[in-house]
């Protein structure tokens, strides 16, 4: 199964600036997925990002408070942009296994004050 | 609009009881599949089902997908500390062999204690 380096772990952010969220794929996948987990709940999908082409948002996301990035096959970042308190989660990157699952970065918890 | 309805939310039992979370929806999904949480962790797949009808055992946990592939079971016999976590069960739409995007239960926290 592919293996998923996430980072940061945690952060804390000052409302008004971004952070970059970054994951790093062992073997090379087609799509990534990017959720967000808010506190005591469960996840939603953000977007999917393709190597090569704009990243595919979900409803009540968008380009501008969420640009991702997926410059090759094996990496992919989030930015959360302009952050306000609301904003404070857990970010997770997943790919599709071989097996038929998926397989979860570590997350990202971020809280902004 | 949550597609997938998890009952109990929260669950807390002693070691050594059985316990049964369920997972609906009226939509069909191609796969269901079900996952555990610990804190600071992902979710990390502890079972895919993909016939309606299909039952899969792993050790002391019994997986269910229903009939019309819109509902599912996850049952724990002799429940052990270490099953504590956030169990989320999640429906892919799509066809079979090709990546499409899974939308995840509410989720059911279980607590074991000794």
């Amino acid at each position: 199964s592919a293996v998923i380096s996430q980072k940061p772990s945690r952060d804390i952010c000052q409302r008004g600036t971004s952070l970059t969220i970054q994951c790093q794929v062992d073997s090379q996948v087609t799509m990534m997925f990017w959720y967000r987990q808010q506190p005591g709940q469960s996840l939603t999908l953000i977007a999917t990002a393709n190597q090569g082409s704009e990243a595919t948002y979900e409803s009540g996301f968008v380009i501008d408070k969420f640009p991702i990035s997926r410059p090759n096959l094996t990496f992919s970042t989030l930015t959360v942009s302009n952050m306000s308190p609301e904003d404070s989660s857990i970010y997770l990157c997943s790919v599709e296994g071989s097996w038929g699952g998926y397989t979860f970065g570590s997350g990202t918890r971020l809280t902004v004050v | 609009t949550q597609l997938l309805e998890q009952s109990p939310q929260f669950l807390s039992i002693q070691e050594g009881e059985n316990l049964t979370v369920y997972c609906n929806s009226s939509s069909v999904f191609s796969s269901l599949q079900w996952y555990r949480q610990e804190p600071g962790e992902g979710p990390v797949l502890l079972v895919t089902v993909v016939t309606g009808g299909e039952v899969k055992k792993l050790k002391r946990l019994t997986f269910q997908f229903g009939d019309a592939r819109k509902d599912s079971s996850l049952h724990i016999t002799a429940a052990q500390p270490g099953d504590t976590g956030l169990y989320l069960c999640a429906g892919e739409m799509g066809n079979t062999g090709t990546a499409s995007k899974l939308t995840f239960g509410t989720g059911t926290r279980l607590q074991v204690t000794l």
